[in-house]
C-alpha cells in the first residue's frame, strides 16, 4: 500500500484517557499534516512536521495536544485527558517536499475518535 | 482570518448533466487551489489541482480559476450517481502558514439516476 496509512481506523477512549494517533506518509513523502473535521464541520489544520521538526503547529489546542514525527516511525498525534469535544475525524495528510509550489497533499483514512 | 467560502447546498443534478460547484476566497495572495471529493465516512481524495489563471480539464472535471475576483470553480460534466459526494474548495495561502490548506465546508453534490 503506496498512500497515507492511519491508525487505528477508529478509537473509543473515556473521558480522561489518553489517545494516540498514527500517521506514516506516503513513501517519498517526508511532510506530514494532521487535520481535524468536526461533525458538520470544514476540515481545520492543525500541525505540520517534517523529520523530527514541528514546524507550524498554530492549529493544536493549547492544551493536552501534541505531535512528533520521529527519526524512525510514524507521526503521532498525542491527546492527553481527552473530552467529549474531541470526537472528531482525525486525518493526516503528506506531500513530497516543500519546496514543491504545488503542495498536493494527499490524505489518509482517518482515525475517528470517539470520547465517551 | 483566511476563508475559504462555498455553498453548502445539497446541489442535486440529473444524471448526464453539469454539475457546477464554486468557491470564494479572502487571501489575495494565495498560489494554489485544490478540489477535494469525499464521500460519506471517508477520507478526502484529490481530484483537481489549478495554480493560475483559466481552466484546466482533466477527464470530465473542468477547474476554473480567476484570481482578480478570487474565484474557483469545478465543472462536473456528464454528471453520475457515483459523483454523489461533498466537495471540499481548499486554497494554499501565501506568506507565513503557505503549507497549510485552508478549506471550505464543502459542497454536497446529489446526482440522480
Amino acid at each position: 500500500n503506496a498512500g497515507v496509512m492511519q491508525n487505528p481506523r477508529h478509537l473509543v477512549r473515556r473521558r480522561g484517557q489518553e489517545a494516540r494517533l498514527r500517521c506514516s506518509p506516503m513513501k517519498g513523502h517526508s511532510h506530514v499534516y494532521w487535520y481535524r473535521q468536526l461533525p458538520e464541520e470544514g476540515l481545520k489544520f492543525m500541525v505540520y512536521l517534517q523529520k523530527e521538526n514541528i514546524i507550524d503547529e498554530s492549529g493544536m489546542p493549547k492544551e493536552r495536544f501534541s505531535a512528533e514525527f520521529p527519526k524512525e516511525g510514524p507521526s503521532i498525534l498525542r491527546i492527553q485527558q481527552v473530552v467529549r469535544g474531541d470526537s472528531a475525524a482525525y486525518f493526516c495528510a503528506s506531500s513530497p517536499r516543500l519546496s514543491d509550489a504545488y503542495n498536493e497533499q494527499f490524505f489518509g483514512p482517518g482515525t475517528r475518535l470517539t470520547v465517551l | 482570518q483566511k476563508e475559504v467560502e462555498q455553498n453548502s447546498g445539497p446541489l442535486s443534478v440529473p444524471e448526464g448533466a453539469i454539475a457546477s460547484l464554486n468557491c470564494t476566497y479572502s487571501d489575495r495572495g494565495s498560489q494554489s487551489f485544490f478540489w477535494y471529493r469525499q464521500y460519506s465516512g471517508k477520507s478526502p481524495e484529490l481530484i483537481m489541482s489549478i495554480y493560475s489563471n483559466g481552466d484546466k480539464e482533466d477527464g470530465r472535471f473542468t477547474a476554473q480559476l480567476n484570481k482578480a475576483s478570487q474565484y474557483v470553480s469545478l465543472l462536473i460534466r456528464d454528471s453520475q450517481p457515483s459523483d454523489s459526494a461533498t466537495y471540499l474548495c481548499a486554497v494554499k495561502g501565501s506568506g507565513a502558514g503557505s503549507y497549510q490548506l485552508t478549506f471550505g465546508k464543502g459542497t454536497k453534490l446529489s446526482v440522480i439516476p
